[in-house]
């Protein structure tokens, strides 16, 4: 089945250590998304990709970097993660550009814990 | 007037009962709306895209108001199975933000 997978599911990771999350689809999607999503709030874009335009969101740390090396993949790398980036990192896909009606499918989400 | 919208709830209803919930929206030039649902400690799934005609799908029909700006969600005969947060998500123009509701819980009891 076409899908978004997200790689690890659950990441702990102590205070300073970089971690990277990756995110790959199977749907041949134009653009992917990196959203935080942290307890009862709704999720928090960080960035996306359309094909290889990057585009941050204003609000996005310096802290959060993000890469994509082909359609298929996209990371996410936290330099120096910081007690308040544990959250839920969820990576999502669209055929097309935000706004329009391109709806976004979702990967499960990577956990992540910062000791 | 935050950009988007929604009661948090929880909103509790008995199994097989009726609950309409709606998100309100302030940009008037939005184009696009979506339902998603998501289970506790899952992902976001889309549920419905909302048509500017209205779209049903099974006991899920989706209303949108663009003269007052909000969107609706009515679910019929409710299950167990809907108890979940329900997100709302409205896009703006073409490379415009995508902006999330916060989400309602909903409760279906026993």
């Amino acid at each position: 089945d076409a899908m978004v997978i997200q790689n690890p599911r659950y990441q702990v990771t102590q205070f300073g250590k970089p971690v990277t999350l990756s995110c790959s689809q199977t749907l041949n999607h134009n653009v992917m998304y990196w959203y935080q999503q942290k307890s009862s709030q709704a999720p928090k874009l960080l960035f996306h990709y359309y094909d290889k335009d990057f585009n941050n969101e204003a609000d996005t740390p310096d802290n959060f970097q993000s890469r994509r090396p082909n359609t298929s993949f996209c990371f996410l790398d936290i330099r120096s993660p910081g007690l308040g980036d544990a959250a839920m990192y969820l990576c999502a896909t669209s055929r097309g550009p935000t706004g329009g009606a391109y709806e976004q499918y979702f990967g499960p989400g990577t956990r992540l814990t910062v000791t | 007037r935050k950009e988007v919208e929604q009661d948090p709830g929880p909103f509790n209803v008995p199994e097989g009962a009726t609950v309409a919930f709606n998100c309100t929206y302030s940009n008037s030039a939005s184009q696009s709306f979506f339902w998603y649902r998501q289970d506790c400690r899952k992902e976001p799934k889309l549920l419905m895209s909302v048509y500017s005609s209205g779209n049903e799908d099974g006991r899920f029909t989706a209303q949108l108001n663009r003269a007052s700006q909000y969107i609706s969600l009515l679910i019929r005969d409710s299950k167990l199975s809907d108890s979940a947060t329900y997100l709302c998500v409205v896009n703006g123009r073409r490379d415009d933000k995508i902006i999330f509701g916060k989400g309602t819980r909903l409760h279906i009891l026993p």
